[in-house]
């Protein structure tokens, strides 16, 4: 266990509809990154929040959007579903901004949240 | 053409084998270097770090960086029934740090008693 945690574990919608999904990252955490995963695509980076503010960026859609309350949590916000959009989506976390440095600064993932539309 | 690539596999191997998984990339920018393990239905977890080239050994398991091929590989010794799972590989360049990593597809791994 990451301690890490996401939920819903699973969400079922339809094509147009739009979702939430929510992360709590580890006690003492700072940053929180949102990935997605899909079979042909891998993981994929979409973007992180460090102590509430947008740091760095992917290739998120627009329909896409994150944000990082003051109690650390994070939403990503998924809007005009289609077909495409269904995958894992994961949360991770780590102490730091993870900006550049020799130390590294360890991602720890959640256990995902399994999005499929329909 | 991906910046990242790997072999899907599956790979299977018998109890006690050696294992090797490889990828390699096109971004010579890319400075740190990660293997993650991740078990079906779990999110992924960390194995090994690298930063730069060179080797680094942590129990059964050990990372190669061969910056000049552009080439990273993990080894598994005495490979076991429990390694059984995708393993990725994480890359990312000095100017980004540790935020953007770029993950090659996996490769999925079988150990069979």
């Amino acid at each position: 266990d990451s301690g890490v945690t996401q939920t819903p574990k699973h969400l079922i919608t339809a094509t147009g509809q739009r979702v939430t999904l929510r992360c709590s990252p580890r006690s003492g955490d700072l940053s929180v990154y949102w990935y997605q995963q899909s079979l042909d695509q891998g993981l994929q980076f979409l973007i992180q929040y460090y102590n509430g503010e947008e740091r760095a960026k992917g290739n998120i859609l627009e329909r896409f959007s994150a944000q990082q309350f003051p109690d650390l949590h994070s939403e990503l916000n998924l809007s005009s579903l289609e077909l495409g959009d269904s995958a894992l989506y994961f949360c991770a976390s780590s102490r730091s901004s993870g900006t550049s440095g020799r130390a590294y600064n360890e991602q720890f993932f959640g256990p995902g949240t399994r999005l499929t539309v329909l | 053409q991906k910046e990242v690539e790997q072999d899907p596999g599956p790979l299977s191997v018998p109890e006690g084998a050696i294992v090797s998984l490889n990828c390699t990339y096109s971004n010579s920018a890319f400075q740190y270097f990660m293997w993650y393990r991740q078990y079906s239905r779990k999110g992924p977890e960390l194995l090994m770090y690298t930063y730069s080239s060179g080797n680094k050994e942590d129990g059964r398991f050990t990372a190669q960086v061969d910056k000049s091929s552009k080439y990273i590989s993990l080894f598994i010794r005495d490979s076991q029934p429990s390694d059984s799972a995708t393993y990725l590989c994480a890359m990312s360049p000095r100017n980004t740090g540790f935020q953007k990593l770029v993950f090659g597809t996996g490769t999925r791994l079988l150990v069979s008693p």
